[in-house]
């Protein structure tokens, strides 16, 4: 079993739908969650990020933590075309293994008008 | 600032065929990685640089070697390319300070092996 798990889709919305993507994982002892985003034949950029459990908000994006259940969301309302991607959530647990990261699959998202 | 840099952008090798994939930051960035995307793999850590003068292996090192020639480049070595090493390299550099693991990634190397 990887260490964090996200359904790569596709999934395809039309324009102004909120978007809910997921990522489940299986070691507590991840504390720093991130969510980057992969424009076509592009690199990762970072997107959202977020300590411990919690929500995080920033414009159209809220990044949720639920420690307890081993599973963070990211939401996009009011989607636009320009939000298709590749969501990847990232997640790391500043041990031994110093910034290290651990990425889900990615989910590949289109928005259509 | 330019960020991460990668050269080449694009190659093509036929097995048995070595090639060094170069990776350049100008953020004074510690640690530097190496990862390989697949398609329905997400990314896999090949090797990672903690900080100059270090490497450790990642989660798939088998095939490749690392060199951190400084703090600012850190190139991955194929030194017998096979067809199982087709995928896209991405570069990433990291500050590490005490509240976030920001990684900031490169444009990526689409390495095609025959």
């Amino acid at each position: 079993q990887k260490e964090v798990e996200q359904d790569p889709g596709p999934l395809s919305v039309p324009e102004g739908a909120i978007v809910s993507l997921n990522c489940t994982y299986s070691n507590s002892a991840f504390q720093y969650f991130m969510w980057y985003r992969q424009y076509s034949r592009k690199g990762p950029e970072l997107l959202m990020y977020t300590y411990s459990s919690g929500n995080k908000e920033d414009g159209r994006f809220t990044a949720q933590v639920d420690k307890s259940s081993k599973y963070i969301s990211l939401f996009i309302r009011d989607s636009q075309p320009s939000d298709s991607a590749t969501y990847l959530c990232a997640m790391s647990d500043r041990g031994s293994t110093l910034g290290r990261l651990y990425f889900g699959r990615g989910t590949q998202l289109t928005v259509w008008p | 600032n330019a960020g991460v840099t990668q050269t080449p952008k694009f190659q093509v090798l036929k097995t048995g065929q070595s090639m060094t994939l170069q990776c350049a930051q100008d953020m004074n960035h510690n640690s530097m990685y190496w990862y390989r995307q697949d398609p329905g793999m997400g990314l896999r850590l090949i090797y990672y640089s903690a900080s100059e003068g270090t490497t450790d292996k990642g989660e798939v090192p088998n095939g490749y070697n690392v060199s951190r020639l400084n703090k600012r480049e850190f190139s991955l070595r194929l030194e017998s390319a096979a067809p199982s090493q087709t995928s896209v390299y991405f570069c990433a550099s990291s500050a590490q300070t005490d509240f976030q693991e920001t990684q900031y990634f490169g444009p990526g190397t689409r390495l095609l092996v025959l």
